[in-house]
């Protein structure tokens, strides 16, 4: 199994909402990241944990605030977020940090309203 | 053709003809890059990688060149199907702790039939 599950396929939040995204891998990766694609642009990193401990934040705003309950999830808690924060949110992982390839999963549209 | 500027650099070929799509890395320390394939709604599927102590990899159907010199790497695909149509990113990765993948702008390929 080589796959990445993403949910919500798509979700639309009003700025005053609460919501997760949550990411899924059983291929037994270490490292699980959280990057953050606007149209026609490339992805940009937000997020890296390894081995359930976050080791990078890329300067992310607080309303967003990653989890990591188990070496196989991978949750993006959202909270008063922006209209200019819809975009497409991407969950990878590898073997490790010290691995070079990353699995992509197919992302949650997230609309802001 | 090419645009470039609001819109993704896009290249328009003719199924059954060879596609070449070029990237320019910004970090000379890079060693290892990666392209990836991106369809509409889906997330990043890696095609190929290339380590910084070659110069030229070979998959099925695909090709990547590096020219550390002039810090250029290209993909070439063989035979180009409607399939290929998507755009198509090139990431730079340097070792260390973090592994952090650096996406390039992306080239969109638009194969005609």
């Amino acid at each position: 199994d080589t796959e990445v599950t993403q949910t919500p396929k798509h979700l639309v939040m009003g700025m005053t909402n609460k919501k997760s995204l949550k990411c899924e891998q059983h291929m037994g990766h270490r490292a699980m990241y959280w990057y953050k694609q606007k149209a026609k642009k490339p992805p940009e990193l937000m997020f890296v944990y390894s081995y359930e401990k976050l080791s990078i934040n890329e300067s992310v705003p607080s309303r967003f605030s990653p989890e990591c309950p188990n070496s196989s999830l991978l949750n993006l808690h959202l909270h008063a977020l922006q209209p200019e924060d819809s975009a497409l949110y991407l969950c990878a992982s590898s073997q490790d940090l010290g691995s070079y390839e990353q699995y992509f999963g197919p992302g949650t549209r997230l609309t802001v309203t | 053709g090419e645009s470039v500027g609001l819109h993704l650099p896009t290249l328009s070929v003719q199924e059954g003809d060879n596609s070449i799509i070029n990237c320019a890395y910004s970090n000379s320390a890079s060693d290892y890059f990666i392209w990836y394939k991106q369809e509409s709604g889906k997330g990043p599927q890696f095609i190929i990688d290339i380590r910084s102590n070659m110069d030229k990899r070979q998959g099925q159907r695909v090709t990547v060149l590096l020219n550390k010199t002039v810090k250029h790497l290209s993909l070439q695909i063989a035979a180009t199907q409607p399939g290929d149509s998507a755009v198509y990113f090139c990431a730079e990765q340097y070792g260390g702790a973090t592994n952090k993948l650096i996406f390039g702008t992306g080239t969109l390929l638009a194969v005609q039939p």
